[in-house]
């Protein structure tokens, strides 16, 4: 079974500041992906940045980069140079693949980010 | 360009009433599909995901079930609602076989009275 744990219900941070989301994650699957989102008030999920277990490279995407550590089993989120308009829900998601070519993706709880100015 | 529907946007409903949420994919073939649900301040919970037509992988056995006529078609459906069934319902695609991103519809907002 897989799964994905965000223990931070909520985060603050300062306008300007970088801000790290928590992610971790269990899968006995050798092969996987790792997402985020960002989910505004609106309710609509943005794609941000994505992470393949073979990998070797952490992503990044502007201002936002997938610090992947393996052995660790986490995937977190840093957000440069926060902005206002960063304050959102943000998800933690991954997905693998079942015998049969089933793809389940499976999401964490989320972390609702405030910026503050 | 690939574009995914959903809807209706917003539904409020009695108890023990039916329900149908359609999703529809355009601009692409065979692909995954997905239902999520979404409870007021929550995360996502993987209700459906299917990889063809006829083909459904149920994740949580309750009193909803998922049903894809056609390849691109994906349909919610309950016989008689709960208030427990109230939330904001994601239908979602994502290339066959592909480990990529998901792509998410603009979501559907039951209100179960």
């Amino acid at each position: 079974a897989q799964k994905i744990t965000q223990t931070q219900p909520g985060m603050f941070v300062q306008e300007k500041e970088a801000v790290t989301l928590d992610c971790t994650y269990d899968t006995s699957d050798p092969s996987y992906g790792l997402f985020w989102y960002k989910q505004p008030s609106s309710g609509e999920m943005i794609f941000l940045i994505y992470q393949g277990s073979y990998d070797q490279q952490n992503a990044t995407e502007g201002r936002y980069s997938l610090n992947f550590q393996k052995a660790r089993k986490s995937a977190n989120l840093v957000i440069s140079a926060s902005q206002l308009g960063d304050s959102a829900m943000y998800f933690c998601a991954m997905s693998s693949s079942i015998s049969g070519g089933y793809q389940k993706v499976t999401f964490g709880t989320g972390t609702k980010l405030q910026v503050i100015p | 360009s690939q574009t995914i529907h959903q809807w209706p946007a917003t539904l409020v409903q009695p108890v023990g009433s039916p329900l149908s949420l359609e999703c529809t994919v355009e601009g692409t073939s065979n692909p995954n599909l997905y239902w999520y649900r979404q409870a007021a301040g929550r995360g996502l919970q993987l209700l459906f995901y299917s990889v063809g037509i006829g083909q459904i992988s149920s994740e949580v056995p309750q009193n909803l079930s998922a049903s894809r006529p056609q390849d691109r078609q994906f349909i919610l459906s309950s016989k008689k609602l709960l208030l427990s069934d109230s939330g904001f319902y994601l239908c979602a695609w994502r290339r066959f076989l592909n480990t990529g991103e998901l792509f998410f519809g603009e979501g559907s907002r039951l209100t179960v009275l």
